[in-house]
């Protein structure tokens, strides 16, 4: 099945500690998003990609950092500068012709 | 500034019955598109309906329509005969041109519907 998937499910992040969370997706979409959600708000934008190689920052992209060396993969690492990291954070993927953005399922990044 | 208001925290309606979520938006770009994604407590994004703003007609998607009223910039999503399965939070979002982060959505921060027998 076509779709857009995300891992780990939940992530747990010591003190000083990088982590990655892992989005993949086999639409064959060129676009790619990354997404951050704080409870009862919306989604804000950390960083969007349109083409292998090329990345740009959003509106939040402060102590994370991405990399998209395979058009189906587009991995967010969070980095120790990241004071506040506790958050969902949704990876989403859209042809640019059509436009419409289809999400993964999410990723609980937990501070211990 | 917000660029998508939804000025309805939460919203309750009865089973069957329809409910309209508001959505208000700016932006003085041309050409946008207008979405609405429901997310469920799981908290995955379900994509329902999408509205140019070039579209002359109101989008409508199964029992989803979008009431398009673009003097108003208002984009108010209408779930008819509602299900217990509708209850979770809907956002509206907004994408504008290229230029302004490649087509990556603007999204409110909500409304809660809670549909109730």
């Amino acid at each position: 099945d076509g779709g857009i998937t995300q891992s780990p499910k939940y992530l747990f992040r010591k003190e000083g500690q990088n982590v990655t969370l892992s989005c993949e997706q086999n639409l064959n979409h060129d676009a790619m998003y990354w997404y951050r959600q704080d409870p009862g708000q919306g989604l804000r934008l950390i960083y969007y990609s349109q083409i292998v190689n090329d990345f740009q920052k959003g509106d939040i992209a402060e102590g994370y950092s991405v990399s998209r060396e395979k058009k189906e993969s587009f991995p967010l690492t969070v980095t120790s500068a990241q004071k506040n990291p506790t958050a969902f954070y949704l990876c989403a993927s859209s042809n640019l012709a059509v436009q419409t953005q289809y999400f993964g399922p999410g990723t609980r990044l937990l501070v211990l | 500034a917000q660029k998508i208001t939804q000025t309805q925290p939460g919203m309750f309606v009865q089973e069957k019955e329809a409910v309209t979520l508001d959505c208000t938006y700016d932006t003085s770009d041309p050409s946008y598109g207008l979405f609405w994604y429901k997310q469920p407590s799981s908290g995955e994004m379900i994509f329902l309906i999408y509205q140019g703003s070039y579209d002359q007609q109101n989008a409508t998607e199964g029992r989803y329509s979008l009431n398009f009223q673009k003097a108003r910039k208002s984009a108010n999503l209408v779930i008819s005969a509602s299900q217990l399965g509708d209850s979770a939070m809907y956002f509206c979002a907004m994408r504008e041109g290229w230029e302004n982060s490649g087509y990556a959505l603007n999204f409110g921060k909500g409304t809660s519907l809670l549909v109730t027998p």
